[in-house]
């Protein structure tokens, strides 16, 4: 079985500060890691995403993430915050042995200016 | 091209009546999966279809959950009997099958008074 778990419901960092969301899995199988956005009224937008190879992943809107396996962590950076990044953020996670993901709960980012 | 379509994008209905969601996925998608948001939580799994293997259904909530795919083009998701705790956005997302994005619908927003 598969869980995500986000720390923090919700994040507030100021324009142009670093964003750090924190997102923990635990998974039987080596795991496919996702990050999605969803911006008010829209769908969920895929952000960056991990299979194999490179740990670190770099992502759409200036947004990186690193698997740290040891820690079972795939947490969210992006170095300056801007305020069309408020949003809800969620960290999905796949095994290879079922194609449906398992999403946190999410974590809502709010830029203030 | 198309992203993947949801309609209707709001329905209210009466708690004991049946309603029915629609999704269009993306052209070229054999995979599509249904998932329910409720209110400040994460996605849920729901249902899986792929090409013409037997859906996954691992994660419908009641038998009163039940879905169709005709070959690989238009879900029906359909609810009966609905209760006020089906409240929730009901998001359809499809991919390909070997590449793990799963490109998501805008949702409906299902209310049962």
């Amino acid at each position: 079985a598969q869980s995500v778990t986000q720390l923090g419901s919700h994040v507030s960092v100021s324009e142009g500060a670093l964003v750090l969301l924190r997102c923990n899995y635990s998974s039987s199988v080596p795991p496919y890691l996702f990050w999605y956005v969803q911006y008010p009224n829209q769908g969920l937008q895929l952000l960056l995403k991990y299979t194999t190879g490179a740990t670190l992943v770099k992502g759409i809107n200036g947004f990186e993430a690193e698997f740290k396996k040891s820690e079972t962590s795939f947490h969210l950076t992006k170095p300056s915050a801007h305020m069309s990044d408020a949003a809800e953020y969620f960290c999905a996670v796949r095994g290879t042995g079922r194609r449906a993901l398992t999403f946190g709960s999410g974590t809502r980012l709010q830029v203030q200016p | 091209g198309a992203g993947v379509s949801q309609s209707p994008s709001n329905k209210v209905t009466e708690k004991g009546k049946d309603v029915e969601l629609r999704c269009d996925p993306i052209s070229g998608h054999t995979a599509l999966y249904w998932y329910r948001q409720r209110l400040g939580q994460g996605l849920e799994f729901l249902i899986y279809f792929q090409g013409n293997s037997a859906p996954d259904k691992s994660g419908l909530p009641s038998d009163r959950f039940s879905a169709e795919r005709t070959g690989e083009s238009v879900s029906t998701l359909t609810i009966q009997r609905t209760q006020q705790e089906d409240s929730a956005v009901y998001l359809c997302a499809s991919s390909l099958v070997g590449p793990d994005e799963q490109y998501f619908g805008p949702g409906t927003r299902l209310t049962v008074t």
